[in-house]
């Protein structure tokens, strides 16, 4: 079954920092993985995805992730972090082995940006 | 089309009371998906589906829930006999049936608060 784990439910950076958030997966299949992010009191938006080819994927907003097959690992970096960019992101899989095309989403990273 | 629409985004019932929430998925989109996030946490799949049929029902999080999409548009999610402990944010997304790499469309979600 597949599974994401995020580690840290909490990153604060300082504004022009480095941003890195961290997300595992297991998968007993090639994953199709996703980065959302959701503001207080709305729906999620979807930042990025990898399916197949190209293992550094560009989003939207600035931010990219890498896909790392070999550390089961699709960390979020943004190299300099803006106030805006302050919310709460979820990693994401997609669930090919049961109810194909829902996804299976960690429980979270809230990013704080210090002025 | 404005993308994911939910109806009500917010909702306050007493415990016992019914209780029915409206998806409205971009037009296009012939799949529909529900979630269930508490605080803190990720989204949790209940249920899916494509055109009118409700391919998984298995999650949802018991007989008092269930949802229907009977011309294959928009779709409603019921509780019946509600609890505290349903009081969530309930999030419905839209896709098209390209497999396990499509994104998903997220609403803003509607609130449930059981008092």
């Amino acid at each position: 079954a597949q599974s994401v784990t995020q580690l840290g439910s909490h990153v604060s950076v300082s504004e022009g920092a480095l941003v890195l958030l961290r997300c595992n997966y297991s998968s007993s299949v090639p994953p199709y993985l996703f980065w959302y992010v959701q503001y207080p009191n709305q729906g999620l938006q979807l930042l990025l995805k990898y399916t197949t080819g190209a293992t550094l994927v560009k989003g939207i907003n600035g931010f990219e992730a890498e896909f790392k097959k070999s550390e089961t690992s699709f960390h979020l970096t943004k190299p300099s972090a803006h106030m805006s960019d302050a919310a709460e992101y979820f990693c994401a899989v997609s669930d090919w082995g049961g109810s194909q095309g829902n996804l299976i989403f960690g429980k979270g990273t809230k990013l704080s940006v210090k002025p | 089309d404005t993308g994911v629409s939910q109806d009500p985004r917010h909702k306050i019932t007493k415990r016992g009371q019914n209780v029915t929430f409206r998806c409205d998925p971009i037009s296009e989109h012939n799949r529909l998906y529900w979630y269930r996030q508490t605080l803190g946490q990720g989204p949790e799949f209940l249920t899916y589906f494509q055109n009118e049929a409700q391919l998984e029902k298995s999650r949802l999080l018991s007989d008092r829930f269930s949802a229907e999409r009977p011309k294959g548009s928009f779709s409603t999610l019921e509780i019946q006999r509600t609890e505290q402990g349903d009081s969530a944010m309930y999030l419905c997304a839209s896709s098209l049936a390209q497999g396990a790499e499509t994104e998903a469309f997220f609403g803003q979600g509607t609130r449930l608060t059981v008092v």
